[in-house]
């Protein structure tokens, strides 16, 4: 089946820890997104790519990264300089650059910081 | 991309129709309305857009006003599934390099058995 899968589910990061959350896609689609979502609020864009070896920061890039080096996986890795990381992380793509075509989501990864 | 408003919360009893209100007073000429919604710990789902024309697919009606100043999402026959945070999003699709959806808080709609 096609999809967006997202790993792991849950994710726990040690004060000082890099990590990289896993984000794949079957669909063919060219563009891939990071988004954040804290406890009762609405998404915000980390990063985003249209295409490969391309990506572009959202509104919250500041301690995180990205590497769009094949088409279907896009990693997001959390640095330690995030300071509150702790969050549920949202990986979504489209058919082409621009969000005018619908936005498929993966089902998540909850980070938490220990 | 236009401010949207929603109420933060609504009830609905399972198998009537629920119709979730938003209010989009700044849209532009070229801002479509997206909805989406999201069930408790998983991912956005898209459920439906338009630009100035009724819509409706297998999930939902999207009714949008003549002023394109308000717009409501229809489920006919809600169910307990239905339970989610419901985004509405007004999009500029001509300029391209516009990347981002915005997403508020939406509404968090209750079905009640």
């Amino acid at each position: 089946d096609g999809g967006i899968t997202q790993s792991p589910k849950y994710l726990f990061r040690k004060e000082g820890q890099n990590v990289t959350l896993s984000c794949e896609q079957n669909l063919n689609h060219d563009a891939m997104y990071w988004y954040r979502q804290d406890p009762g609020q609405g998404l915000r864009l980390i990063y985003y790519s249209q295409i490969v070896n391309d990506f572009q920061k959202g509104d919250i890039a500041e301690g995180y990264s990205v590497s769009r080096e094949k088409k279907e996986s896009f990693p997001l890795t959390v640095t330690s300089a995030q300071k509150n990381p702790t969050a549920f992380y949202l990986c979504a793509s489209n058919k082409r650059g621009g969000v005018q075509e619908t936005q498929y989501f993966g089902p998540g990864t909850r980070l938490l910081v220990l | 991309d236009a401010k949207t408003t929603q109420p933060t919360s609504m009830d609905c009893a399972e198998g009537r129709a629920a119709n979730l209100p938003c209010n989009h007073s700044t849209i532009s000429g070229n801002e479509y309305v997206y909805w989406y919604r999201q069930i408790h710990s998983q991912g956005p789902q898209y459920i439906i857009h338009g630009l100035k024309n009724n819509e409706t697919n297998e999930m939902a009606s999207l009714i949008i006003t003549e002023d394109r100043k308000s717009s409501t999402l229809i489920l006919p026959h809600a169910t307990l599934r239905d339970t989610a945070v419901y985004y509405c999003i007004a999009l500029d699709i001509s300029n391209f390099g516009n990347e981002k959806l915005t997403f508020g808080t939406g509404t968090r709609l209750t079905i009640i058995p």
